[in-house]
């Protein structure tokens, strides 16, 4: 198995691009999540989804994107790019809401 | 709302001193999950425990201990004679069983010297 990818590892923009940081899964997992991490800030979640075609909210929302079509994917979408979004973004899946979750090795993002 | 405190920005020890990590949480709910994540200078996030509401008992796996106290609303983390390979930051983490998020602490930097 290969757990939780992410696609890229690093990735550059400018202000006002559009990208999608890509999130997968393998282990039949209902439960996937976006975080950013920001230095003294903890992770955040951005928004979350428990189960294909029912995505939700979480703390910091604002200008992402997500749709989940599979139960493998979960893909994030930034749609206009801003410097406040220059940060590290971690997906995670998880069985059920109590289970523990299981982290991809994130993405770094700077927008210029 | 829930909402998790780690008080403590940054810990420096020397290698073998034992070392508490400090996590206060704060939930209306009766039933919750609380964790604990570790995130090495890799950057990487390793799950350490978990642990439900209803079971207060203290659990040690190895150098780790975790203390839960419910009366304080405390969930800490105990490394016991510490070393270089301890050092990362280390997450606090809440799941109330109604909701399906997972709302972190802002982490603690535990630096272990030799």
């Amino acid at each position: 198995n290969a757990g939780v990818t992410q696609t890229p590892k690093f990735q550059v923009l400018k202000t006002g691009q559009s990208m999608t940081l890509q999130c997968a899964q393998d282990m039949n997992h209902e439960y996937m999540s976006w975080y950013r991490q920001d230095p003294g800030m903890g992770l955040r979640l951005i928004h979350y989804s428990v189960g294909a075609g029912i995505t939700d909210q979480g703390e910091v929302p604002n200008g992402y994107n997500v749709s989940r079509s599979t139960t493998e994917d979960f893909p994030l979408r930034l749609l206009s790019a801003a410097p406040s979004q220059t940060s590290v973004y971690f997906c995670a899946s998880n069985k059920a809401s109590y289970n523990e979750q299981f982290f991809g090795p994130g993405t770094r993002l700077t927008v210029l | 709302a829930q909402k998790v405190t780690q008080a403590q920005t940054e810990i420096s020890v020397v290698e073998k001193e034992d070392v508490t990590l400090d996590c206060v949480y704060e939930t209306r709910d009766t039933t919750y999950y609380l964790f604990w994540y570790k995130q090495p200078p890799s950057g990487e996030l390793v799950f350490l425990i978990r642990r439900n509401s209803f079971d207060e008992q203290n659990e040690i796996s190895g150098r780790y201990s975790w203390n839960f106290q419910k009366s304080t609303s405390s969930f800490n983390f105990t490394i016991t004679a510490s070393q270089v390979v301890d050092s990362a930051v280390y997450f606090c983490a809440l799941s109330e069983y109604n909701t399906d998020k997972l709302i972190f602490g802002t982490g603690t930097r535990l630096q272990v010297f030799p």
